[in-house]
This record gives structure tokens, C-alpha cells and sequence, in this order.
């Protein structure tokens, strides 16, 4: 099973570039999620989608924006990239019920790590 | 706003001892996760902590949650290097939201 797949892997972009981080999950699960990865920072969620056709800011979405393409697909677009915005870019997805007992564990993809200089 | 705190964020520790790495919390919760991280890779489940007095267990780890002190333990046993890594610990907002809040990770070195 794969699970939960983003792309690319690593990514090198110059201040101004525009790019999209694409996730993808073969789980049927109704829930995704984007979060960034900083050293000493833990991780923070970016974005949040409960379901196709939804979307809900997190922590920090500033300078991103998102689209629930269909239930297995979540992408996020940088439209003018930071330095600040370097970072290891994580996607996740769960769901709510899982064999009849309430849980929300989350799975993650690989990551993507971007460079912004 | 719910805020996580993990202690210590980092742990150095010898093959064979004992520790404890410890998960507060700010706000009303009753659901707590931890993960691993190993260096350069994804995070991993662990645990998933239900309700208060939640214990879980697997081989050298053990976890437990106890809602009204707002505070999760995660005690290792007779530690080996194979357990070095980066541990979460991410609570869900109220309000079946499904969002997590993170810690900011402990990192433990286990050495020979």
C-alpha cells in the first residue's frame, strides 16, 4: 500500500517563484491535512481539509493556499515564495472512524523539503 | 488556544536505563497521540491515548494520559539504541475539529 505520496521530494526555488506540493492518499480517508516542519518548532499545521470541497486555515497559512482536488488529493501552492517559507513540508490524512472507535490517527507522506533562497 | 509542551526536548541516555518524557497541555482534551520521527523521515504512529487513565504499551514503551492534570507520559524501559529517534506528542483540539496541535518533539539518543 502506498499510503500517503507527495511530490516532489526536494525542491529548490528562488524568492518569487510560485510552486505547488501535490498529496495524494489511497486511503479513503475524508481527512487531510498540510503542515510545515522547522527545527526546535515541532510541526505546525498549515492547513486543514475535512472533506472534498472543504478547506480550513491552521496555524500558520499565510503565503499559502490549497485545493481539495477530490477525496484523494490536497494540494498546496506557495504563489510568491519565501525565504521564510524554507521548511520540510508534511501531508497527512486520517480518519475520524475507524473499526466503530472514534480516533483521528494521522498518517504521514515522506515530506517534501523546499528551499527558498 | 491549546498549547503542547514536551520535557525534556532533548535526552541523552545509556543503553539499559530508565526515563520518562513528559506531554502537557493547556486546554480541555481528552485524545493524545504520539509519534516518532527518525532522522530524514516521515512521522509514525505510536499510540493513541482515549481517555483519562488511558495506559498503552509496546515492547520498551509505555504510555499513559491522564486528562485532569492535563499531562501524558512516555516511559521507556531498559532503553536500546534502536529506540533513538524523535518523539511527538500532538493533541486533538475539542470541538471534533480532528485538528492536532504538536509538541515541539524530544529527541533521544541512546547510546552504548
Amino acid at each position: 500500500n502506498a499510503g500517503v505520496t507527495q511530490t516532489p521530494k526536494f525542491q529548490v526555488l528562488k524568492t518569487g517563484q510560485s510552486m505547488t506540493l501535490q498529496c495524494a492518499q489511497d486511503m479513503n480517508h475524508n481527512s487531510m491535512y498540510w503542515y510545515r516542519q522547522d527545527p526546535g518548532m515541532g510541526l505546525r499545521l498549515i492547513y486543514y481539509s475535512a472533506s472534498e470541497g472543504t478547506t480550513d486555515k491552521g496555524e500558520v497559512p499565510n503565503g499559502y493556499n490549497v485545493s481539495r482536488l477530490n477525496k484523494r488529493e490536497f494540494s498546496l501552492r506557495l504563489e510568491s515564495a519565501a525565504p521564510s517559507q524554507t521548511s520540510v513540508y508534511f501531508c497527512a490524512s486520517s480518519e475520524r472512524i475507524a473499526g466503530g472507535i472514534a480516533k483521528n490517527i494521522q498518517y504521514f507522506g515522506a515530506g517534501t523539503r523546499l528551499s527558498v533562497l | 488556544e491549546l498549547k503542547v509542551e514536551q520535557n525534556p526536548l532533548f535526552l541523552s541516555m545509556q543503553e539499559g536505563k530508565n526515563y520518562t518524557i513528559y506531554c502537557n497541555y493547556s486546554t480541555t482534551s481528552d485524545r493524545l497521540y504520539w509519534y516518532r520521527q527518525d532522522p530524514g523521515k516521515s512521522l509514525e504512529s505510536l499510540f493513541v491515548l482515549l481517555s483519562n487513565g488511558a495506559v498503552k504499551q509496546e515492547g520498551r514503551l509505555m504510555a499513559s494520559l491522564d486528562t485532569k492534570a492535563r499531562l501524558s507520559t512516555l516511559h521507556i524501559t531498559a532503553a536500546v539504541h534502536d529506540l533513538s529517534a524523535t518523539y511527538f506528542c500532538a493533541v486533538e483540539t475539542q470541538g471534533g475539529s480532528e485538528k492536532l496541535v504538536f509538541g515541539k518533539g524530544t529527541k533521544l539518543t541512546v547510546n552504548p
